[in-house]
């Protein structure tokens, strides 16, 4: 078990640039969640997947925000035109179906700058 | 909504003190889980409560889960220099969404 493991750890990008960042889960973890917390904050829920299924998107996320998984492994969060408010940790976070609605075991994150 | 909230926000405390850390929701939670962030890191599992009344312990800390599964509470006797961090609860509602919605959690600051 090598835990979620997330790339990059940190992002600096411009305005307007799109970004990409990859979460790898706990292999046999079948549901995947992304979350966004900013300083002081708890994590806000972005959207989850069990296997390869987008199953949950918060009325939060703007349509500039995309995820896939697209064989129920490893998931991408791209984020289109990054405006400076979406600087933040992105954070992902794996769990087992066997446990029902088990606990979340997070990855350390990516850190996203918008300048 | 779902809304999950946490109070106080800050609690400083001398270390040997007892902390205690509020949650409450908006709506009837199927469960509730809490979960320790400390400075710099990512936020790790501390328990799940699912029943109505549910009282857990580790160690010094003890979790309860509230009657009409809208609260919950984290108490930590006699606290030390390793408690520091942020206490957070992240309830899921019965209405069959995952996502957890977390609190906004409780910053701990323990001083010798």
């Amino acid at each position: 078990d090598t835990g979620v493991s997330q790339n990059p750890r940190h992002k600096i990008t411009k305005r307007g640039q799109n970004v990409t960042f990859r979460c790898d889960p706990i292999s046999e973890h079948n549901r995947l969640y992304w979350y966004r917390q900013t300083l002081g904050q708890g994590p806000e829920f972005l959207t989850y997947f069990q296997n390869e299924a987008q199953l949950e998107k918060s009325r939060l996320l703007s349509d500039r925000f995309s995820a896939e998984r697209p064989k129920g492994s490893f998931s991408t969060l791209e984020i289109q035109r990054t405006e400076q408010g979406d600087s933040a940790m992105y954070l992902c976070a794996s769990s087992a179906t066997g446990t029902g609605r088990g606990p979340l075991h997070f990855g350390n994150g990516t850190r996203l700058t918008v300048t | 909504g779902q809304q999950v909230m946490q109070i106080p926000q800050y609690q400083h405390v001398q270390e040997g003190e007892d902390f205690t850390t509020y949650c409450n929701s908006s709506t009837t939670l199927s469960n509730i889980q809490w979960y320790k962030q400390r400075p710099g890191g990512h936020p790790v599992f501390l328990i799940q409560l699912v029943k109505s009344g549910e009282v857990k312990k580790q160690k010094r800390l003890t979790f309860q889960f509230g009657e009409a599964k809208k609260n919950s509470s984290l108490h930590i006797t006699a606290t030390q220099t390793t408690d520091v961090g942020t206490y957070f609860c992240a309830g899921r509602g019965g209405g069959g969404a995952d996502g957890l919605t977390f609190g906004k959690g409780t910053h701990l600051i323990i001083q010798p």
